[in-house]
């Protein structure tokens, strides 16, 4: 099967750094990446579409210079939060859309970040 | 704009117990149904879809019709185990459009 992995699982951090999140897609190759971020029982709402080669795309009301997204390679993106806050403590979840098939988004197993 | 609406939890059955779930949902156009689950520490997984009305979508024992005069797509199994505890997202996708709109998540909990 598709497995795409994150790393870290998760992540406590101090207010004021900054914390990298990597997700890989392990067999197959993804040209597109999602980033989602999940509140406690709330849905997991997109963040951002990450795009190999290219700048991603954020949805309205992210912060492009808050979350900053590489996506350098077909089978990696990677997320940082910068001058992290309290109020950036989350779960953040990652998908790869296979770029060839069904193109179906696979997910990774998410990352908890806390700032404290 | 998009949205999905499904049962709060958390449920809890009792194996062998008749499930349902429900989702309802709120979008422009025709768009694609899913159910994803995400078991502990994993990833979520695709369970099931339905792309247009009617459609009826199965895995595992589980079932969701696409049902587009109630906006609805309920998922159900007849028989539910232990192995089935886990979360479950209803979503949707518009055509032509990557982005998934989730619902909250419903928390099933299966006691032997």
């Amino acid at each position: 099967g598709a497995v795409v992995s994150q790393h870290p699982s998760w992540v406590i951090c101090k207010s004021g750094t900054s914390v990298k999140i990597e997700c890989r897609s392990l067999d197959f190759q993804a040209t597109t990446m999602f980033w989602y971020r999940q509140f406690p029982k709330q849905s997991l709402m997109l963040m951002a579409t990450s795009n190999e080669g290219s700048k991603a795309t954020y949805e309205q009301g992210v912060e492009k210079d808050k979350f900053l997204i590489n996506h350098a390679s077909l089978t990696l993106s990677t997320l940082t939060v910068t001058s992290a806050h309290p109020e950036d403590s989350s779960f953040y979840i990652c998908s790869a859309r296979r770029d060839r098939g069904t193109y179906e988004q696979y997910f990774g197993p998410g990352t908890r970040l806390t700032v404290t | 704009g998009n949205s999905v609406t499904q049962m709060e939890g958390p449920v809890t059955l009792s194996e062998e117990a008749f499930l349902t779930i429900n989702c309802t949902y709120t979008a422009t156009g025709y768009p694609s149904l899913f159910w994803y689950v995400q078991y502990p520490g994993e990833g979520l997984q695709l369970l099931l879809k339905a792309t247009k009305a009617d459609d009826k979508g199965s895995n595992k024992g589980f079932e969701a019709t696409y049902r587009k005069e109630t906006t609805s797509f309920h998922l159900e199994k007849g028989s539910v185990q232990v192995s089935d505890s886990a979360v479950y997202f209803c979503a949707l996708k518009n055509i032509g459009n990557e982005k998934l709109t989730f619902g909250t998540g419903t928390r099933l909990t299966i006691i032997p």
